[in-house]
């Protein structure tokens, strides 16, 4: 079984531009969540959508959106983009709920110039 | 608020046992994860505890006291492939999940 896909897996951008990076969860998995890692912040949660609605939400700021289609693909976007938004971004999914097992994928690393 | 705390680094020798804590402060409380990610990698599932008690699973066993908000993770016979961060990760009232910083395990020879 394929794992969590992510694309692109480096991206580097200059502040105010906007930016959409992609997930594909494992196949029958239902719940994709988004996280932002910086060092020594651990993982910060963004949202979880579940069967193509935002299921939870995180404390960031509205620049940070998402969304996910009916074959469960997702998509996440950041405008008018800051240095501070330079991470990993990594997306994990499972089968039912974020709060179920999940598997993640290899994250896209963002640079913001 | 609700508070994850972790070590942030600790050094172990190799064939050796290392505990790794979690203490939590959470609305609530519905389960606790540990994670492992090595550097560069994705965090990859170790195990999962709700109810208190130890949870052994191979080299790896996770122990979780609820009453007290507190979990640790217990790694024996270290090998040099278990360098890698320990990530905490809490299941709060609302079923949000709540992270640990991590602690970044080194291991010597």
């Amino acid at each position: 079984k394929a794992g969590v896909t992510q694309t692109p897996r480096y991206l580097i951008k200059t502040r105010g531009q906007q930016v959409t990076l992609s997930c594909s969860p494992i196949s029958g998995h239902r719940s994709v969540s988004w996280y932002q890692q910086t060092p020594g912040q651990g993982l910060q949660f963004l949202f979880e959508y579940f069967s193509e609605t935002q299921r939870n939400k995180g404390n960031f700021p509205g620049r940070f959106s998402g969304r996910q289609f009916s074959n469960s693909r997702s998509e996440m976007n950041v405008s008018t983009l800051e240095l501070g938004d330079s991470a990993l971004y990594l997306c994990a999914s499972s089968l039912e709920s974020a709060t179920y097992e999940q598997y993640f994928g290899p994250g896209t690393r963002l640079t913001v110039t | 608020g609700q508070n994850i705390d972790q070590p942030t680094e600790m050094t172990a020798t190799e064939g050796a046992i290392v505990q790794i804590n979690c203490t939590y402060q959470t609305s609530g409380f519905n389960g606790l994860f540990w994670y492992q990610q090595h550097a560069g990698e994705a965090p990859t599932f170790l195990s999962y505890n709700v109810l208190d008690g130890l949870e052994e699973k191979g080299r790896f066993s996770s122990f979780l006291s609820r009453s007290k908000g507190y979990s640790y993770l217990l790694l024996k016979e270290l090998q040099m492939k278990d360098s890698a961060s320990y990530l905490c990760a809490v299941k709060s009232c609302n079923y949000q999940l709540i992270w640990g910083a991590g602690t970044k395990l080194i291991i010597k020879p």
